[in-house]
């Protein structure tokens, strides 16, 4: 299974854009990248997903490196309710099982 | 609409007993998916069900099993519980069976094994 790795945390002030880094060198050319946040006591939330080009909705953008080994979130104004774990996800094709890491912790100060 | 939906919201039970958790998908979806979320850590998959069939399985030992219904409903049944078995269990359902499907989780129910 392709492998991500993100950062433990990060930090960040209200109102402030937040980019979140995730590394997937292993990523293999069908793999769709996938992104999901979990606030406490709730169950993932998708926010994003994207396969070659950038992509834009109304809870993020997602920015993917040409060569595809890496790429980043990104939360335009961060606001108190971005408070969560976000989890960079490599999805093979032609399955719904989604391989989670430890994720990153978002931290966002008043 | 309602969203993922899942039964009960916490459980309390002792080692050796047998537990059956309960999962509605959004209406439409034919895809669910368990997951097992020790604390701490990000969900590990259990099990995929598609169309009734089981269609992938995670590195979980024999005492878990599931099951879909036709309605796409599913059930994760877990015996001979243990200490380790104490965990958030979720379930995601999606519309099709596709890597650019995006899963919706419910928020899961919390076992503990005493």
């Amino acid at each position: 299974d392709a492998k991500t790795t993100q950062p433990n945390s990060m930090e960040s002030n209200e109102e402030e854009p937040v980019h979140l880094p995730c590394n997937h060198s292993t990523i293999s050319g069908t793999d769709y990248i996938h992104w999901y946040r979990q606030l406490p006591s709730q169950g993932p939330e998708y926010v994003i997903h994207g396969l070659t080009s950038n992509v834009n909705n109304r809870m993020a953008s997602l920015a993917i490196a040409e060569d595809r080994k890496s790429s980043t979130l990104i939360l335009h104004r961060a606001t108190l309710r971005d408070a969560a774990v976000y989890y960079c996800i490599l999805r093979v094709i032609n399955t719904d099982k989604l391989i989670f890491g430890t994720g990153t912790r978002l931290q966002v100060f008043p | 609409d309602a969203g993922v939906t899942q039964s009960p919201t916490h459980l309390i039970k002792t080692r050796g007993q047998h537990v059956t958790l309960r999962c509605s998908p959004i209406s439409g979806h034919k895809s669910v998916s368990w997951y097992q979320q020790v604390l701490g850590q990000g969900p590990q998959f259990i099990f995929q069900y598609y169309e009734k069939e089981e269609r992938g399985r995670g590195n979980f030992p024999d005492r878990f099993s599931a099951r879909q219904f036709p309605n796409y409903s599913s059930e994760l049944n877990v015996n001979a519980l243990l200490l380790g078995d104490s965990a958030l269990y979720l379930c995601a359902s999606s519309a099709r069976h596709a890597a650019n499907q995006p899963q919706h989780f419910g928020d899961g129910t919390r076992l503990s094994i005493l």
